[in-house]
This record gives C-alpha cells, sequence and structure tokens, in this order.
C-alpha cells in the first residue's frame, strides 16, 4: 500500500530561521512521482516541486530546497531564512507512474507559522 | 491563463438533502480530479475524470458521484447528506500530457452540513 507521512503536525519558527520539513513515503511502485503543495489560508493548494523516482537530484529554488533520499524514502523540504508569508499547512503527496494522474496520496500535513 | 475555478465557494445544507458542486479546469486541461479535505482524514481522493470517463475512484459510499461533460467541466454530486460530509472540496485538473501529472487546484468549495 502506498502512504505518505508526516510527522511535524505544526512547527513554530522566528522569522530568518531555517525550517525543515519532513516526509517519508512507502510504495512498492518502482516508477513513482513526489510533490510538495502548499496550503494558504485562502484554501487554494500550490504547487511547489514535482521529482520522480529516477531523479534523486536535490533541488533549489530560491529559498527552498528539497532533498530527495530514495534509500530512506524521504523527501524532505527545507525553508531558509523563512518569512511571515511562508506560514501555511504544507503537504507532501505520492503518485503512482501510471494512468492514475489524477489521484495523489496526501500526508496530514504540516502547518508551519512563521513569526516576525 | 485563469484557473481552475469551483463554484459555489461556501453553501450550508441540511441531512438529508443533496447537492452539486462545479469545476472549471484550466483551458486546454482534459483531466479532472476531486478530493474532499477534513481536518479528521485530511485529503482524500474521491475520483479522476477524463475525457468525459471516470477513470479512476477513491474509497468513499456511492452517495459520491461525478460526471464530466464535453467541455471537460466537472460536477460533483454527494447525495442524502450527512453531518460528517462537512468538507472543503477540492477540484484539480491536469494537462493530457503522459506523466505530467501536476495537478492544479481550486480554492475549493466548502460545505457544511447540519
Amino acid at each position: 500500500a502506498q502512504k505518505v507521512t508526516q510527522a511535524q503536525t505544526e512547527i513554530s519558527v522566528v522569522e530568518k530561521e531555517d525550517v525543515t520539513l519532513d516526509c517519508v513515503y512507502e510504495t512498492r511502485d518502482t516508477t513513482y512521482y513526489l510533490f510538495w503543495y502548499k496550503q494558504p489560508p485562502s484554501g487554494e493548494l500550490v504547487f511547489l516541486i514535482r521529482r520522480n523516482s529516477f531523479d534523486e537530484q536535490n533541488e533549489i529554488s530560491g529559498r527552498y530546497s528539497w532533498n530527495f533520499q530514495k534509500s530512506t524514502s524521504s523527501f524532505n523540504f527545507t525553508i531558509t531564512a523563512s518569512q511571515v508569508v511562508d506560514s501555511a499547512v504544507y503537504f507532501c503527496a505520492l503518485s503512482r507512474g501510471g494512468g492514475s494522474q489524477g489521484n495523489l496520496i496526501f500526508g496530514k500535513g504540516t502547518k508551519l507559522s512563521v513569526k516576525p | 491563463k485563469a484557473g481552475v475555478t469551483q463554484t459555489p465557494r461556501y453553501l450550508i445544507k441540511t441531512r438529508g438533502q443533496q447537492v452539486t458542486l462545479s469545476c472549471s479546469p484550466i483551458s486546454g486541461h482534459r483531466s479532472v480530479s476531486w478530493y474532499q479535505q477534513t481536518p479528521g482524514q485530511g485529503l482524500q481522493f474521491l475520483f479522476e475524470y477524463f475525457s468525459e470517463t471516470q477513470r479512476n475512484k477513491g474509497n468513499f459510499p456511492g452517495r459520491f458521484s461525478g460526471r464530466q461533460f464535453s467541455n471537460s467541466r466537472s460536477e460533483m454530486n454527494v447525495s442524502t447528506l450527512e453531518l460528517g460530509d462537512s468538507a472543503l472540496y477540492l477540484c484539480a485538473s491536469s494537462p493530457p500530457i503522459a506523466g505530467a501529472n501536476v495537478l492544479t487546484f481550486g480554492a475549493g468549495s466548502r460545505l457544511t452540513v447540519l
């Protein structure tokens, strides 16, 4: 069975601190995709990144970086120098590589609060 | 380019009633997926439609149904509403490219069942 675990329910940091959101996944598929989405208070899920199972390169986009390690089935997300606007719920998600493109398995989410 | 549009944004119903939610995908997107979000269960997949055909279905009772029209717009219906159906219902669309399953979500329809 496929599963995504985000062990951190809530994290609170002070602005400019670095913060890492953990994501551990389970799947027996050899081809799969991993995602991170952000959900601000408005409710709309905003896509941040997608990784396929064959691409273990870490990625950096501005203050955001992602560390994908197949050996530990983890896909962690780091925000450097956090800002108040980063406050949101962040979801890690997993999908299969086949035809079921719209079926994402989401973790429970991590609520990040960045205080000024 | 317009995003995914969901209507209505908010609605209140009573137990036993039925509700229909609408989703207009991004122009050119042919796949539409629906999710239910609750504080207890989190985000759960309801169903996915592609070219008017249901391609996949989550583990929800038959009271939850959907359809997709030829213009890719989709509706979902919940009959005989229960208190536990109170949730944020999110619709997402994706382009018709194999493997490029990046979902773009709408702002959701928040349903309250009294």
